[in-house]
């Protein structure tokens, strides 16, 4: 059974607005979140993460927001660029655990 | 400047053969990880490892083993490729003092016939 989800499996924004990608979780035992992003070919790369005693955490164009009540937690890239096109996983990590569990990702395009 | 490679990038067998796949790391870490990823459901855990000789199986474990000799290699064999593991497959490595951020391969595409 899958403990974190994205369900939205793809997402269209133009060039220069905001691209919001969601994540919802089920496990109250995780403690930490966070993004990464990939190309096709290549492995993923870290993108941002978030500590479950923030709520937020904001790296340049790039912002993630945790509601621990709601178990949600999204991810904001302002403005949104050509090179943000890619797939974006959002993981979860337990406390005192070193294993990430993924969503099935959301595929992002950017139209110029 | 530290790595973490995987080989082959692409491969082909049949039904019923044994296969390794390689990922080697040079950044010294404790933590190596073995994924699949299929359209759906992301990335999902075959087999872990936090050391060297300690290997744990993931959620997907099955048909798939790992042996860790050594901290730069954790090498994962399909004992009897089937045409259900037709997938690509990441390494990636960890700290075991930061822990979270996971660093990863390029992948390797395998395709069973």
């Amino acid at each position: 059974d899958q403990q974190v989800k994205q369900n939205s499996p793809s997402l269209s924004v133009q060039e220069g607005r905001i691209s919001i990608l969601n994540c919802d979780y089920t496990n109250s035992m995780f403690d930490y979140f966070l993004w990464y992003k990939k190309y096709p070919a290549e492995g993923p790369t870290f993108l941002i993460s978030i500590s479950s005693i923030k709520d937020k955490n904001e790296d340049g164009r790039f912002t993630v927001f945790l509601n621990k009540s709601a178990k949600h937690l999204s991810l904001h890239i302002v403005p949104s660029q050509p090179g943000d096109s890619a797939v974006y996983f959002c993981a979860a990590l337990k406390a005192g655990d070193y294993k990430l569990s993924f969503g099935a990702g959301t595929t992002v395009t950017v139209r110029a | 400047d530290a790595e973490i490679t995987q080989s082959p990038r692409h491969k082909i067998t049949e039904t019923g053969r044994q296969v390794t796949l390689a990922c080697h790391q040079t950044w010294n870490h404790n933590n190596m990880f073995w994924y699949r990823q299929d359209l759906g459901h992301g990335l999902r855990l075959i087999h872990y490892s936090y050391g060297v000789q300690d290997t744990n199986k993931g959620e997907v474990s099955d048909g798939y083993s790992v042996s860790r000799s050594n901290t730069e290699d954790l090498p994962l064999t399909l004992e009897s490729a089937a045409s259900s593991q037709t997938s690509v497959y990441f390494c990636a490595s960890s700290e075991s003092t930061r822990g979270h951020e996971q660093y990863f391969g390029p992948g390797t595409r395998l395709t069973v016939t």
